[in-house]
């Protein structure tokens, strides 16, 4: 699969702060999508990114679709602590059908 | 609705044993897929399916068989089980065509002794 790089690793913030995650790659995708997995749970869709430019929300969630088609990023504003997870990156060039995924970012928040 | 169902939770098998990892959905999906996760890596493709009677090897195969007989279930099976194979097992199911969002079950906790 198509490499995406995800950063950073982890983050360990506390509750009211703002937070920002990035994946980038070498390749264009047509989509772009976050999730995020609690633990012992499956990945859950957050928010889906199709044109390139592309900024979209979900509450006090951000995303925006790279311009290049090369990279994406994920903010999440006024952090509480259920915001605890690992939050993944994935794409996808419509060439195939299977997604490629970044390696996640583990987030920490503290009361 | 309950979204993509995988079965069992948990399992720990001895090398050498092999077992199906059970996945049904109910979304009446086309393409379903199959995910290993690895700690701190990403999620990579074992194997999908387009349709019921179609499926096709993804990143790592190797060690893994499929079938697809009906829409809403694609077991996974181990034949010979090693310890390479420890991992959490992810089914995924979503509408056709590239791009389409994932719905992604619980996953399978296997640990190959």
């Amino acid at each position: 699969g198509q490499q995406l790089n995800q950063s950073p690793q982890s983050m360990f913030i506390q509750e009211g702060e703002d937070v920002s995650m990035n994946c980038t790659s070498s390749s264009i995708f047509n989509t772009w999508l976050w999730y995020k997995q609690d633990p012992g749970e499956g990945p859950v869709l957050l928010i889906a990114l199709y044109k390139a430019g592309e900024l979209t929300s979900n509450g006090r969630l951000t995303a925006q679709f790279g311009i290049t088609r090369k990279d994406s990023f994920l903010n999440i504003s006024a952090s509480i602590p259920s915001d605890v997870g690992i939050y993944f990156c994935a794409a996808n060039s419509n060439s195939g059908y299977a997604l490629n995924f970044g390696k996640g970012t583990s987030l920490l928040v503290t009361p | 609705n309950a979204g993509v169902t995988q079965t069992p939770k948990f399992r720990i098998l001895k090398i050498g044993q092999s077992m199906t990892l059970q996945c049904t959905q109910d979304m009446n999906h086309n393409y379903m897929y199959w995910y290993r996760q690895d700690p701190g890596m990403g999620l990579k493709l074992i194997y999908y399916s387009v349709g019921a009677g179609i499926t096709d090897k993804g990143e790592v195969p190797n060690g893994y068989n499929v079938s697809r007989s009906t829409t809403e279930d694609f077991p996974l099976r181990l034949e010979l089980a090693a310890p390479s194979q420890t991992s959490v097992y992810f089914c995924a199911s979503s509408p056709p065509g590239g791009g389409q969002p994932q719905h992604f079950g619980d996953g399978t906790r296997l640990s190959i002794l």
